[in-house]
């Protein structure tokens, strides 16, 4: 099975723009859900989907938006970018259940974003 | 609210020595624990995990045993490798992922 697919690997914006990226779960799994890993800050949880409903979200401001599709595809938006928000951006994906169940998570390589 | 503490780093062993890197949760209720190691220029990767009061997760030559009584879940490996190099977090999963600050271990020959 092919792990999980995020795109694209390397970003560089400049303030004020806005970003998507992209992931793709592995193959039958439901859940996907964003964390933002900086040096200062740590990793942080951004939010969680579940067929296309997002089921968990973490303390970000409304700048940070995502959705879900039916193939369970997710993409995560970034408005009005702000120097801070550099990182690097993970997303992980479950076969059933929402992170909160305890089940395994799987990590994709992360798309690290630099804001200029 | 829920939070995970983990030891400062970074941790700097000699191979073969003996690894303990502690960690602390508070959650209102029993959260499941695990621990993720990050390798350089790598995802996460799940190490070990316990999902309630005594359960101890293995994998690897690491271990952890989950301590309801001092909430702790601290991760331990009796002779450590090069290869253990890596970030190691602790994560608490109740109604939250709350991901402790990680430590960094360098393992030199």
């Amino acid at each position: 099975k092919a792990g999980v697919t995020q795109t694209p690997r390397y970003l560089i914006k400049t303030r004020g723009q806005q970003v998507t990226l992209s992931c793709s779960p592995i193959s039958g799994h439901r859940s996907v859900s964003w964390y933002q890993q900086t040096p200062g800050q740590g990793l942080q949880f951004l939010f969680e989907y579940f067929s296309e409903t997002q089921r968990n979200k973490g303390n970000f401001p409304g700048r940070f938006s995502g959705r879900q599709f039916s193939n369970s595809r997710s993409e995560m938006n970034v408005s009005t970018l702000e120097l801070g928000d550099s990182a690097l951006y993970l997303c992980a994906s479950s076969p059933s259940g929402s992170v909160g169940t305890g089940e395994k998570l799987f990590f994709g390589s992360g798309t690290q974003l630099s804001v200029l | 609210g829920n939070s995970v503490t983990q030891m400062e780093g970074p941790v700097t062993l000699s191979e073969e020595a003996f690894l303990t890197i502690n960690c602390t949760y508070t959650a209102t209720g029993y959260p499941s624990l695990f621990w993720y190691v990050q390798y350089p220029g790598e995802g996460l990767q799940l190490l070990l995990k316990a999902t309630k009061a005594d359960d101890k997760g293995s994998n690897k030559g690491f271990e952890a045993t989950y301590r309801k009584e001092t909430t702790s879940f601290h991760l331990e490996k009796g002779s450590v490798q090069v290869s253990d190099s890596a970030v190691y977090f602790c994560l608490s999963l109740y109604d939250k992922v709350i991901f402790g600050p990680g430590t960094s271990l360098s393992v030199i020959p």
